[in-house]
């Protein structure tokens, strides 16, 4: 098994631009979730699914768009980036919410 | 609101010392409870976790934990620390279906 696979690894963006961040899990897991990392504040919940077709808000949604078309897949749109958007963004997944989530190795994003 | 705290940004301890991470967390029920491990340029991995029974847990790479109701405490310990546990450490609660993430623990270890 592969796990939580995230791509990219790095990306550089100016500000206005659009992009998606991928996610894919080959665990057969409901439950998928976006985080982003700053420094010293630990992990913040952007969005979250329970299941295919179903998504909703965490903590800090502004900015970012999800879908979830499949129970394998779980991209992450920002529509116009801003450089408040500059992070590390991570992508996790678990048999329900409250289970052991399961993390991807992480994108680096950068809006200049 | 549901909140959980480590009162230390960064710990320095030399190699073969004893360690021990606090974590504190508001909820107003048994919560579930986590210990994540980050090394550099790395995803989370899971340290250990508690959801109910014996209040002291044993984890991955000789780590443990106890749950303290009275204090709302659930700290990460370990006997003797080794080079390879310098990473940031990071103390979780589940409130509803997700995670709240505490802002983290660096730990360097010196030799």
């Amino acid at each position: 098994n592969a796990g939580v696979t995230q791509t990219p690894k790095f990306q550089v963006l100016k500000t206005g631009q659009s992009m998606t961040l991928q996610c894919a899990q080959d665990m057969n897991h409901e439950y998928m979730s976006w985080y982003r990392q700053d420094p010293g504040m630990g992990l913040r919940l952007i969005h979250y699914s329970v299941g295919a077709g179903i998504t909703d808000q965490g903590e800090v949604p502004n900015g970012y768009n999800v879908s979830r078309s499949t129970t394998e897949d779980f991209p992450l749109r920002l529509l116009s980036a801003a450089p408040s958007q500059t992070s590390v963004y991570f992508c996790a997944s678990s048999y329900a919410g409250r289970n052991e989530q399961y993390f991807g190795p992480g994108t680096r994003l950068t809006v200049t | 609101a549901q909140s959980v705290t480590q009162p230390d940004i960064h710990i320095t301890v030399s190699e073969g010392a004893s360690l021990e991470l606090r974590c504190n967390y508001s909820y107003g029920a048994t919560p579930y409870l986590f210990w994540y491990v980050q090394s550099p340029g790395q995803g989370l991995q899971l340290l250990l976790k508690y959801f109910s029974g014996d209040t002291l847990v044993q984890g991955i790479k000789g780590f443990e934990a106890e749950f303290k109701r009275s204090q709302s405490s659930f700290n990460l310990r370990k006997p003797s620390v080794h080079w390879s546990d310098a990473a940031e450490y990071f103390c979780a609660v589940v409130r509803g279906q997700n995670f709240v993430f505490g802002p983290g623990t660096r730990l360097s270890v010196l030799p």
